[in-house]
């Protein structure tokens, strides 16, 4: 059971690349996550998504670009990279809106 | 809005010590609350969820505690491994869509 599968695991970008970070789940959940972690903070949320076709912005969208075509799949986009956007990614999903969480690995992402 | 602080920031324990880990959060109208582990260069691993209904939980050595009222939830853990090295991050989830997240405590057991 793969659970919740990120890739790619790391990535350096150059400033005013783009690229996408991709997820997907088997699980079938419902509502899946993508987070951003900065170095001695907590996670930010940056999009997430009820389900196929809904998507809906967290804490911090600036940037980042998001679709959810399948239930599985729920890719994050980013246009442009800036060096802030350089944090590790997460992206979860949940089965309802009130089950705990299963995360991915994460992708470390760099912009140089 | 919701805010979650966790204290300790960093704790350093001798093994076989049990353990208190804190969590507080500002608003105390959360669906539930859930306990991760996050091992260097890793992801979050889930410990426990505690649906707001429910005063703990327990698995194993862990023990999840939530006091809506007060807006804080304990995570004990007996007995310490150095195994159990690694952070400890606490996330309440609100009437929104999703959990916010405290830093986190970032453990060592030292054999």
């Amino acid at each position: 059971n793969a659970g919740v599968t990120q890739t790619p695991k790391f990535r350096i970008l150059k400033i005013g690349q783009s690229m996408t970070l991709q997820c997907t789940q088997d699980m079938n959940h419902n509502y899946m996550y993508w987070y951003r972690q900065d170095p001695g903070m907590g996670l930010k949320l940056i999009y997430y998504s009820v389900g196929a076709g809904i998507t809906d912005k967290g804490e911090v969208p600036n940037g980042y670009n998001v679709s959810r075509s399948t239930t599985e799949d729920f890719p994050l986009r980013l246009e442009l990279a800036a060096p802030s956007q350089t944090s590790v990614y997460f992206c979860a999903s949940s089965d309802t809106g009130v089950d705990g969480y299963t995360f991915g690995s994460g992708t470390r992402l760099t912009v140089v | 809005k919701q805010e979650v602080t966790q204290i300790p920031a960093a704790l350093s324990v001798p093994e076989g010590e049990n353990l208190v880990l804190n969590c507080s959060f500002t608003d105390s109208a959360i669906y539930n609350l859930q306990w991760f582990r996050q091992d260097p260069g890793k992801g979050l691993t889930s410990l426990l969820l505690i649906q707001s209904s429910q005063r703990e939980q327990t698995s194993g050595r862990l023990n999840a505690s939530l006091d809506k009222s007060s807006g804080r939830s304990t995570l004990y853990i007996a007995a310490s491994q150095p195994g159990d090295s690694a952070t400890y991050l606490c996330a309440a989830r609100d009437y929104g869509q999703n959990f916010v997240f405290g830093p986190g405590t970032r453990l060592s057991v030292l054999p």
